[in-house]
């Protein structure tokens, strides 16, 4: 079962702008996970944030975590057409410790 | 560093054959688990293996879909009597011990049933 809700499905935005992509999440979890993955490939791993943390940045990535609101969300500044990709957020769940668990994603689309 | 290989990429077959998927992880990780992916959606967790061992199958999708990894180092992911509702990506992923930590996906294993 899908854990993770990614909003929105489909984002197009030109390069240099910020794209946000959030995801709501329903269990305890022990982190949330970003994912990147290109038409048909491999996810490629972003950034890891666990449950204590509420901010973690990677170069022009930004992401937060809400445990209250069980929501995170992924921030990439100054986009560019090698960032079109989905992106999935996917949570370790507490109880479990193992299976990621992903959202459906979300499509971005940069134009140049 | 090699990273996680999956072979084949690729693999057509007509209904009711079976399939055999190889993953080979990256070396120092002992844990390896598999994945399904179908077109727009997210990953779904089907088993994982700590070394040799297969510490999660309950969420493999039928009795028709076995995994082993027999010397804790590669892994097979096999279906048999294959159905066209398997047609999907089949990825791998590994990691090292802890299960709180980043997982390594390989390209992936795409298979269509006819």
């Amino acid at each position: 079962s899908q854990q993770g809700e990614e909003d929105p499905q489909a984002l197009s935005i030109q390069e240099g702008e910020n794209a946000t992509m959030n995801c709501s999440y329903k269990t305890s979890i022990n982190n949330l996970q970003w994912y990147r993955q290109n038409s048909g490939r491999g996810l490629v791993h972003l950034i890891l944030i666990r449950s204590n943390e509420r901010e973690k940045h990677s170069g022009r990535l930004r992401v937060t975590l809400d445990t209250s609101k069980k929501s995170s969300s992924l921030l990439i500044t100054a986009s560019r057409a090698a960032d079109t990709a989905s992106y999935f957020c996917a949570t370790v769940n507490s109880n479990s410790g193992y299976a990621l668990n992903f959202g459906k994603g979300t499509s971005l689309l940069v134009t140049p | 560093d090699t990273g996680v290989s999956q072979d084949p990429r690729h693999k057509i077959t007509k209904r009711g054959q079976n399939v055999t998927f190889r993953c080979d992880p990256i070396s120092e990780h002992n844990r390896l688990y598999w994945y399904r992916q179908t077109l727009g959606q997210g990953p779904e967790f089907l088993t994982y293996f700590q070394n040799e061992a297969q510490l999660e199958k309950s969420r493999l999708l039928s009795d028709r879909f076995s995994a082993e990894r027999p010397k804790g180092s590669f892994s097979t992911l096999e279906i048999q009597r294959t159905e066209q509702g398997d047609s999907a990506m089949y990825l791998c992923a590994s990691s090292t011990p802890g299960g709180k930590e980043t997982q390594y996906f390989g390209p992936g294993t795409r298979l269509l049933v006819l």
